[in-house]
């Protein structure tokens, strides 16, 4: 079974910093990989996926995210962080092809911009 | 489509009692899933369906909870009988396979039992 491991799970920045949320999985195969966003008292959105093609994929609001297949990462990176952007960030991984075993989710990262 | 639609949005009940949460997924997704939120344990998977049937149930945490699917359309989710412990946020999400796995989570239900 897989499972995902987020490095940090409170961060606090100031806005304009830049930031980088860790993630890194295992499986022994080919797999889709995701961040989902929580802003408080709402559900998870999808932030941005990979599923095959160029490791570095664009997410909404300038969210990024980088996979490193050496190092079983998909890191989460944003150059500039807005007071808007505090939130609970999830990074997810499920087989490629999907369905079958559901997202496995990491613990979360809990995100405060301060003004 | 209004996205995944969970019913009651909060509950809150005495100890000892039934609960059950309620799921209509997006139409047309073939795979609903239950999850369940907490502080301590973060998101965890409870169980999920493919095509109204229940294929993996081995994050259910007991025989107090249960859940079924009668059709595509409808899941839910129940307690019985509720204890403290399970106070969390329970949400359900929903996928279709040829959408490449991406699930689509409903607004969640905030359970309280006192």
């Amino acid at each position: 079974a897989q499972s995902v491991s987020q490095h940090n799970h409170h961060v606090i920045l100031s806005e304009a910093a830049s930031l980088e949320l860790g993630c890194n999985y295992s499986y022994g195969g080919t797999v889709n990989l995701f961040w989902y966003v929580q802003y408080p008292g709402q559900h998870l959105q999808l932030l941005l996926k990979y599923f095959s093609g160029d490791p570095l994929v664009k997410g909404i609001k300038g969210f990024e995210a980088e996979f490193i297949k050496s190092k079983f990462s998909f890191n989460l990176r944003k150059p500039s962080v807005q007071w808007s952007d505090t939130a609970e960030y999830f990074c997810a991984v499920t087989p490629f092809g999907g369905g079958a075993d559901g997202l496995t989710f990491g613990k979360g990262t809990h995100l405060i911009i301060q003004p | 489509d209004a996205g995944v639609i969970q019913s009651p949005r909060h509950e809150v009940t005495e100890m000892g009692q039934e609960v059950t949460l309620r799921c209509k997924p997006i139409s047309g997704h073939d795979y609903l899933f239950w999850y369940r939120q907490t502080m301590m344990r973060g998101l965890e998977l409870l169980i999920y369906f493919n095509n109204n049937v229940p294929i993996d149930d081995s994050g259910m945490p007991e025989d107090r909870f249960s859940a079924k699917m009668p059709n595509a359309s409808f899941s839910t989710l129940k307690i019985q009988p509720s204890e403290p412990r399970d106070s969390a946020v329970y949400f359900c999400a929903s996928n279709g396979r040829g959408r490449g796995a991406e699930a689509f989570f409903g607004q969640g239900t905030r359970l309280t039992v006192v």
